[in-house]
């Protein structure tokens, strides 16, 4: 299995920063990568897919970039409805795997 | 709009099956680019594909779960079901239902159903 890595687990952020997610791939995923926002309770939603290109309904301040084996996700403006959990999720060999998540908090 | 609905018991006894449906609407399951899909949240952890089924019969099956999965559709009902055998506190989790797009452009797992707890205790 193609393993994901996260980092930072945890971020901590104010209102109207910028913040970068980055993730890692064992092994290349050209750029089968998507990104999801999950909120407690809730279900993952899509933000991004194919690494750099914005789901229908998902705000701009949301970007992807990347391939092969290393992505990011930058979150500008963050207001407080972006504060919450956040995965990658490789989609190019089966089984599908995602990265550990990271919570971004509010500082 | 798409929407997915899982349903089963929250509560499933240790070595029984634990059993699932996902009710589908706004979309048509036989749909040909629409590969329905479970993937699994264990308590505040991360998330774990378990398998899809596409209306023509093709299946897949995570390999750690493949001896206890079974995955079915029902395209009269427009359902897709889960069933994983001998069960263990191991499973406890919360199972989403999912529809990933192979269509192009590629958008990968694009909606989710909201999510249903499965808790395995006696």
């Amino acid at each position: 299995d193609i393993q994901m890595t996260q980092s930072p687990s945890t971020l901590s952020a104010s209102a109207g920063d910028r913040v970068t997610i980055t993730c890692r791939a064992s092994q290349s995923i050209s750029n089968w990568l998507a990104w999801y926002q999950q909120k407690p309770g809730k279900a993952p939603k899509l933000l991004i897919y194919k690494a750099s290109s914005l789901f229908s309904g998902v705000p701009s301040k949301f970007g992807g970039s990347g391939s092969g084996t290393e992505f990011t996700l930058t979150i500008t403006s963050l207001q407080p409805d972006d504060f919450a959990t956040y995965f990658c999720q490789q989609y190019t060999s089966y089984p599908y795997t995602f990265g550990q998540g990271t919570k971004l908090e509010i500082k | 709009q798409v929407q997915l609905q899982e349903s089963g018991p929250g509560r499933v006894k240790p070595s029984q099956t634990l059993s699932l449906t996902c009710t589908v609407s706004g979309v048509s399951i036989s749909s040909g680019t629409y590969y329905w899909t479970w993937i699994r949240q264990h308590p505040g952890k991360g998330l774990e594909w378990i398998g899809y089924i596409h209306y023509s019969g093709t299946i897949y099956y995570n390999p750690s779960l493949k001896d206890r999965l079974t995955l079915s559709l029902d395209t009269s009902k427009n359902q897709f079901s889960l069933k994983l055998r001998s069960v263990t506190a191991a499973d406890t989790a919360v199972y989403y239902c999912a529809r990933e797009d192979r269509g192009l452009p590629g958008y990968g797992v694009d909606y989710w159903g909201h999510g249903t707890l499965v808790t395995v205790s006696s």
